[in-house]
């Protein structure tokens, strides 16, 4: 079973920079998109932000001022900055890797980072 | 944003037995770009079906999609133990990406 591999702060104060990565998995895939998702504690999913092999980026709208999601150019890694963070965006959060091989969609998550915004 | 309403909220069943979970959209999903994923206790979600009714890769036949347009359904035609966890669905089709609020999957 494939995880992705994320690493990053996990406890931050209010106004700081959340930053996060994620390594890619490699295979013999013809597409990939990456995307950052969150979870509050006790609470559901929220999408975050997506970028695909190409680099095109789509944000959550209630984000958009704050986030930034890259992908290194050699296609190992890829990244979320999440500036001016408060006490809301305290939760959980994955990467996730879609790949596409023909027919078929694989999925890969990270184990999950826990950040805490607290002064 | 799509809003994505999930029911029931809990779902008490038996190993063996056969469960339905709905997704019902605010409006008609694009391309039925609809996913179903599972979230067990302490870990990551992980993706079942996408497409409204493909099964990603590695996932047991047990688990099917169907529906279109608004209204979508997960059914897993025999629970297994390992099946009893909660379970969210997830449109694509138009930014930004929405989840439902989960169902709920305990052993009665």
């Amino acid at each position: 079973q494939v995880q992705l591999q994320q690493w990053g702060a996990g406890l931050l104060k209010p106004s700081e920079t959340l930053s996060l990565s994620c390594t890619i998995y490699r295979g013999s895939f013809s597409d990939y998109f990456w995307a950052w998702i969150r979870q509050p504690p006790g609470k559901g999913l929220e999408w975050i932000a997506e970028i695909n092999h190409g680099g095109s980026t789509i944000y959550n709208p209630s984000l958009r001022s704050r986030v930034t999601i890259s992908v290194d150019t050699s296609r190992t890694q890829f990244s979320l900055k999440l500036t001016s963070v408060t006490a809301a965006d305290t939760a959980m959060y994955y990467c996730s890797q879609v790949a596409l091989a023909g027919n078929s969609l694989y999925n890969y998550w990270g184990q999950g980072t826990l950040v805490t915004v607290s002064s | 944003d799509i809003v994505l309403t999930q029911s029931p909220g809990t779902l008490s069943l038996s190993p063996g037995e056969r469960a339905s979970l709905s997704c019902r959209a605010s409006q008609s999903i694009s391309n039925n770009y609809l996913a179903w994923l599972q979230q067990k206790p302490g870990q990551a979600p992980r993706l079942l079906i996408h497409g409204a009714s493909s099964r990603a890769a590695g996932i047991p036949d047990r688990f099917s999609g169907s529906g279109s347009g608004t209204d979508f359904t997960l059914t897993i035609s025999r629970l297994e133990p390992e099946d009893f966890a909660v379970y969210y669905c997830q449109q694509y089709g138009k930014s930004p990406w929405t989840f439902g609020q989960g169902t709920k999957v305990e052993i009665k």
